[in-house]
């Protein structure tokens, strides 16, 4: 089993639809939350941040945290074509903070 | 600010040959990745510097693979001899100390098919 587990899609939703992307994990050591967006052919590029459990929302973005489930969400609303890319978690606890584990990816079209 | 700044962007080689990628880190960082990303294993760290110095490289593959950064603003990632598994996009990026725990900047990639 991976430590972090991520399903790879693809999911393709309408515009305007509220997306939900969802991670789980396996170690509890875990601290330190991360969603990137990668565009096709290009770097992935932080969208989000979260230390420990709780909800944090940034615009149409929204990610939380589970930690007695191990399980994390990104939730965009109203989502836009522009956001059809590949999101990935990735998460790290407090000792080794450099070392990131990362999921597969989840791609995701928004079809206008 | 430039961003982090790999290359080459693409490179097609043969099986045997040796392959050396670059990565120009952004100016100020003093943390530097080599990454692996394939559409089976996802990203892959393969080796962290920190100051210039590896700090972890247990995650490159094997002795094929090495790399090193001789200053602040240059690294490379060399593969010696390369094989068709070699291939994939190989990603430098690069972070400060003062920033957000696990806030990385990703260069573009430098995509590597090896026949």
């Amino acid at each position: 089993q991976k430590e972090v587990e991520q399903d790879p899609g693809p999911l393709s939703v309408p515009e305007g639809a509220i997306v939900s992307l969802n991670c789980t994990y396996s170690n509890s050591a875990f601290q330190y939350f991360m969603w990137y967006r990668q565009y096709s052919r290009k770097g992935p590029e932080l969208l989000m941040y979260t230390y420990s459990s709780g909800n944090k929302e940034d615009g149409r973005f929204t990610a939380q945290v589970d930690k007695s489930s191990k399980y994390i969400s990104l939730f965009i609303r109203d989502s836009q074509p522009s956001d059809s890319a590949t999101y990935l978690c990735a998460m790290t606890n407090a000792g080794n903070n450099r070392k990131l584990i990362w999921g597969l990816g989840t791609s995701l079209a928004v079809n206008p | 600010d430039a961003g982090v700044i790999q290359s080459p962007r693409h490179e097609v080689t043969e099986m045997g040959q040796e392959v050396t990628l670059r990565c120009k880190p952004i100016s100020g960082h003093d943390y530097l990745f080599w990454y692996r990303q394939t559409m089976m294993r996802g990203l892959e760290l393969l080796i962290y510097f920190n100051n210039n110095v590896p700090i972890d490289d247990s995650g490159m593959p094997e002795d094929r693979f090495s790399a090193k950064m001789p200053n602040a603003s240059f690294s490379t990632l060399k593969i010696q001899p390369s094989e068709p598994r070699d291939s994939a996009v190989y990603f430098c990026a690069s972070s400060f100390a003062g920033g957000s725990t696990g806030e990385l900047f990703f260069g573009e990639g430098s995509r590597l098919t090896v026949l």
